[in-house]
């Protein structure tokens, strides 16, 4: 069964970039859509963008100057940097698979939290 | 920008009754709309997709209904696990526009 585990610095100052890595093991990751969705405290969910395993990828455009979601098959995983990092972009980060549909995450790793703070 | 709005904010039922959460959108997204289900401290977790398909190992107490600009989630004969977060998802547009309910509180009455 395929797991989903997010890694990364908890703490990022402001003005910097955030990087988040997704490691996926029980499944290879070609061939599948793959999205970072990301939990502020105490609110809702906010879509980041999706990369498909040959490379493609689409971002949500109100973060899309901002974002680029990578790929390393090699180590099966894919990346998240998030530059200019604000107070606003704490939150907690979630990897997903997406089986259905390109931006419908079926399986969700645990979640990893970043706060932006100096 | 596609807005979600989930009522109530929070739904207060007894274990054993039924449960009724409801999503409107601010423009019709067709079917394409799905839900999930988020205990605390835990990652979401796909309940419906396609507006009424149960995704795999749902529980069929939990169904999905309606299309368009309104949608609801039904879970019947609730459960102590059932209590949670709900929110709702479209994905109508492509290039994606995705965007997210605020979400429903269910707790135990």
């Amino acid at each position: 069964q395929v797991q989903l585990q997010e890694s990364g610095p908890g703490l990022v100052k402001p003005s910097e970039t955030l990087s988040l890595t997704c490691t996926v093991s029980g499944g290879s990751i070609s061939n599948y859509y793959w999205s970072w969705i990301r939990q502020p405290p105490g609110k809702g969910l906010e879509w980041i963008g999706f990369i498909y395993s040959s490379g493609g990828t689409n971002y949500n455009p109100s973060l899309q100057s901002r974002v680029t979601i990578s790929e390393d098959t090699s180590k099966n995983q894919f990346s998240l940097k998030l530059t200019s990092v604000t107070a606003a972009d704490t939150a907690v980060y979630y990897c997903t698979r997406n089986t259905l549909h390109p931006t419908v995450g079926d399986v969700w790793g645990k979640g990893t939290t970043v706060t932006v703070s100096s | 920008e596609i807005v979600l709005t989930q009522s109530p904010a929070t739904l207060s039922v007894s274990p054993g009754e039924r449960a009724t959460l409801s999503c409107r959108a601010s423009q019709s997204v067709s079917s394409n709309l799905a839900w999930y289900q988020q205990k605390r401290g835990q990652a979401p977790r796909l309940l419906i997709h396609g507006a009424s398909t149960r995704a795999t190992g749902v529980p069929a107490r939990f169904s999905g209904s309606g299309s368009g600009t309104e949608f609801t989630l039904t879970i019947n004969s609730l459960q102590s696990e059932d209590f949670a977060v709900y929110y709702c998802h479209q994905y109508n547009n492509w290039p994606p526009r995705d965007t997210f309910g605020q979400g429903t509180k269910l707790e135990i009455k």
